[in-house]
Formats: structure tokens, sequence, C-alpha cells
């Protein structure tokens, strides 16, 4: 399967506890972008990398979240504290820059906070 | 977070019928793409769509990217059981390359 590749698909996890998540991107792709999705809402940007850098941050991502793709490839997003309100669906989607540029989206890891 | 405007919000048809729905944004993106999502999972890419005017189709979908490049629009044609589900447009940030995601369309189709 050469698709998007999220871990764990589901989280629960006590308020307080840190949770790492990761993201396999498509493998040639060269950007990597992280959603945030509640119920009833469309996907809300949280970061964006190109290769390693991370290019941009939202203002939802606070400083309780941190976000790394050390080598280009894969990419984890750690929320350290969690918080009732960090329950959502976290979606990872992968793209490779130029003509075209579609971003492909992994199955989502599903966090809840108790 | 910053969403588009999708509309309608929700519909119910019947099964046969054909759908529309449209995206608008007060920005002008240089892309637009369509998704469809199930519950507990990813969105899954319908239509690309990447000039000013483009009419694209997908099987029973066709997508057009609006003129003034604010705006695009999802048509489904002969409805299906299978078409239920939550319709999302995106529109690509041209100076950052993010995708900025609309509000969902949820679609049910009764046979």
């Amino acid at each position: 399967d050469t698709g998007v590749s999220q871990d764990p698909r589901h989280k629960i996890t006590k308020r307080g506890q840190n949770v790492t998540f990761r993201c396999d991107p498509i493998s040639e792709h060269n950007r990597l972008y992280w959603y945030r999705q509640t119920l009833g809402q469309g996907p809300e940007f949280l970061t964006y990398f190109q290769n390693e850098a991370q290019l941009e941050k939202s203002r939802l991502l606070s400083d309780r979240f941190s976000a790394e793709r050390p080598k280009g490839s894969f990419s984890t997003l750690e929320i350290q504290r969690t918080e009732q309100g960090d329950s959502a669906m976290y979606l990872c989607a992968s793209s490779l820059e130029g003509t075209g540029d579609e971003a492909f989206f992994g199955q989502g890891t599903r966090l809840t906070v108790v | 977070g910053q969403q588009l405007n999708q509309s309608p919000q929700s519909m119910f048809i019947q099964e046969g019928e054909d759908v529309s729905m449209n995206c608008t944004s007060s920005s002008i993106f240089n892309t637009w793409l369509w998704y469809k999502q199930e519950p507990g999972e990813g969105p899954v890419l319908l239509i690309a769509l990447y000039k000013a005017g483009e009419l694209t189709s997908n099987g029973r979908l066709t997508a057009q990217f609006g003129i003034t490049r604010k705006d695009s629009f999802l048509n489904i044609s002969a409805s299906i059981p299978s078409d239920v589900g939550i319709y999302f447009c995106a529109g690509q940030d041209s100076g950052t390359y993010k995708y900025i995601f609309g509000t969902g369309t949820r679609l049910k189709v009764l046979a």
C-alpha cells in the first residue's frame, strides 16, 4: 500500500498525559500537512512541512503542540499535557510540489481525552 | 480556523436525482480540490481543478473552477446509495500552499 499511513488509528488518554502520532506520507511526496477535525466541521489546518522545513504553523497550534519531520520523510505530532478540548480526529496529508500538488489524506488518528 | 463557505449544509435526495453543491471564498485560489469523507475515515480526493473556468469530470462527478477563482461547484449525476457521505471543497493558498477546507455538505440518498 503506497498511500498515507497514520498510527495509531485510535488513542484514548487521560487528561494531562502526552501523546504522539506518526504519519508516513506517500514516498515521493515532499509536502506534508497536519489537520485537526472535530465533529461536524471540515479539517482545520495545523501545520505544513516542505521536506524537513516547517513552513507554517496555525494559531490553533498552541505551545503544547509540536510537530517534526526530521529527515523529510515521516512526521510526528506531539501533544503535551492533553486537555479534553484536544479530542478530535488528527489528519495527515501529503503532496508533491509542482504540477498538481493534490493532497492525499491518511485515515486519521482519533484522539479521545478523558 | 479559517473555513470556506459551502452550501447546502445537508441534502436529502432520492436515488437517481442529480446533486449540486458549491463552495465560496473571500480569497483567490489557484487550485480547488473536492473530497468525500465517510464516518471514521480520512477525506478521499475526488477531483482536482487548476485553472479558472476549468470543467473536469470523474465518472458521474463534474466540478468547475469558478471564473472569479473564488468559487467552485460540484455536481453528482444520477445519485446512488453509495454516494452518501460528507463532501468537502478545499482551496490552496497561493502564497503558503496550505489547503483551506469548506464546512462540508452532508449528502443522504434515499433508495
